[in-house]
């Protein structure tokens, strides 16, 4: 069965830490993986999207890397800022050339405090 | 470019009414899929539309419908509204296919049932 398992499920640092979220997934045929930032009632946003090929991706102070072998990914975040407090998602794509929309596996989301 | 618009942001409704919400992609943007989100639930996948025609559809009853304009536009329509029904709904627009290509989000609907 398809699914995408994120890890931890919430988590507390101090403003100024590093912190690394983590998701791993059972998804097979794989196409690429997502990362998407979603602040507290609003939709998501992408942060980055790997293919199989790709094994490090960086946007500003977000580092996400892909294990293709072992179907691990990790969200780095460097500096925390205030404004990271919000929940982070894992997404990945099956591969599928019929390019079904059902074919897009989600985790729940580890979401992230960044306290002063 | 202009982003994904949904409206209303927010919406309160009574348990057996019904609901409609309205999304409009990106400018050029040809698909369109629907989300549910709840607390604890994660986003689960309400529908995706594709020039008009719905392409793929979510495990959800049949209260659950949506269409598409030949502008891109989506509707989708709750009818008989029960308690469970109150969600953040979110709309994502993707050049072509979402599989292959990147979602943008809207802002989401904010939908309450009593």
């Amino acid at each position: 069965k398809n699914q995408v398992e994120q890890s931890p499920q919430s988590l507390i640092i101090l403003e100024g830490k590093n912190c690394t979220l983590q998701c791993n997934y059972t998804v097979s045929p794989f196409s690429n993986l997502r990362w998407y930032k979603q602040d507290t009632g609003r939709g998501p946003v992408s942060l980055t999207i790997m293919t199989f090929s790709e094994n490090t991706k960086s946007n500003g102070r977000y580092t996400a890397t892909l294990d293709a072998d072992t179907k691990q990914s990790s969200l780095h975040i460097t500096a925390s800022q205030l404004s990271d407090s919000a929940s982070y998602i894992c997404v990945v794509s099956v591969l599928n050339y019929g390019g079904s929309q059902g074919n897009l596996i989600f985790g729940k989301g580890t979401k992230l405090s960044v306290k002063p | 470019k202009a982003g994904v618009t949904q409206t209303p942001r927010y919406l309160i409704k009574t348990r057996g009414q019904q609901v409609t919400l309205s999304c409009s992609p990106i400018s050029g943007h040809r698909s369109v899929s629907w989300y549910q989100q709840t607390p604890g639930q994660g986003l689960q996948f309400l529908f995706e539309y594709f020039s008009e025609t719905q392409r793929n559809k979510g495990n959800f009853p049949g209260r659950f419908s949506g269409r598409q304009f030949s502008n891109s536009r989506s509707e989708m329509n709750v009818s008989t509204l029960e308690l469970g029904d109150s969600a953040l709904y979110l709309c994502a627009s993707s050049l072509m296919t979402p599989v292959n290509n990147e979602q943008f989000f809207g802002p989401g609907t904010r939908l309450t049932v009593l």
